[in-house]
């Protein structure tokens, strides 16, 4: 089983609409985890940190299941500069960083 | 404006040469990191830094080389006895290593071996 795995898509969704994806993790001892948004050819960026009671940024929403070990993103009211893909980042103790394959977004006109 | 770079963007390379790529940051970051990414897998850390003069493999670090002799800059060497060296390299740093806080990166590197 990978460490951290994705669905890699493609989603295809039409503008307006919410998305959502789930991150699954392997180690229960993982302590930090975040959302990373990467545009095609272009570095990763941080979208956002994903905390254990969930936390929302305007139009997304990060959740943490501890005892299922997933994380998930939701999307609301998509936008076509929202297409990309997005990184699941899991932090294991304090030493190492593990990135899944990434989930593609299109948002359609 | 603070930032990492990376240089160059593009690079090519004949089979038995090293090359050295270029990173540099001036957010007083102590950490930096060298990853790996190629289609369809994850990004995958080569080596990493946590001080100055101070080094770690990470990975998949054979074939590669690195110093910290600054703290701005985290060069990575790419020898020859790298088997698939064709890949998008990306440069991060953070404050701390492997730590909550944020790592940013550079724009990448992307390397072609001829």
């Amino acid at each position: 089983r990978k460490e951290v795995e994705q669905d890699p898509g493609p989603f295809n969704v039409p503008e307006g609409a919410t998305v959502a994806f789930n991150c699954t993790y392997s180690n229960s001892a993982s302590q930090s985890f975040f959302w990373y948004r990467q545009d095609c050819r272009k570095e990763p960026k941080l979208l956002m940190s994903v905390y254990s009671s969930g936390n929302e940024d305007g139009r997304f929403t990060a959740q943490l299941n501890r005892a299922s070990q997933y994380i998930s993103l939701l999307i609301r009211d998509s936008k076509l500069s929202d297409s990309a893909t997005y990184l699941c980042v899991v932090l294991f103790g304090n030493e190492k960083l593990t990135f899944g394959t990434g989930t593609r977004l299109t948002i359609i006109p | 404006d603070g930032g990492i770079t990376q240089s160059p963007k593009y690079l090519f390379r004949k089979e038995g040469q090293n090359v050295t790529l270029s990173c540099e940051q001036n957010l007083n970051h102590d950490a930096m990191y060298w990853y790996r990414q190629d289609p369809g897998q994850g990004l995958r850390l080569i080596y990493y830094s946590q001080i100055v003069n101070d080094f770690q493999k990470g990975d998949i670090a054979e074939g590669y080389s690195v110093s910290r002799e600054k703290k701005e800059s985290f060069p990575l060497t790419v020898t020859s006895a790298q088997k698939n060296p064709t890949a998008f390299y990306l440069c991060a740093s953070s404050i701390v290593a492997f730590s909550y806080n944020e790592q940013f990166f550079g724009p990448g590197t992307r390397l072609t071996v001829l």
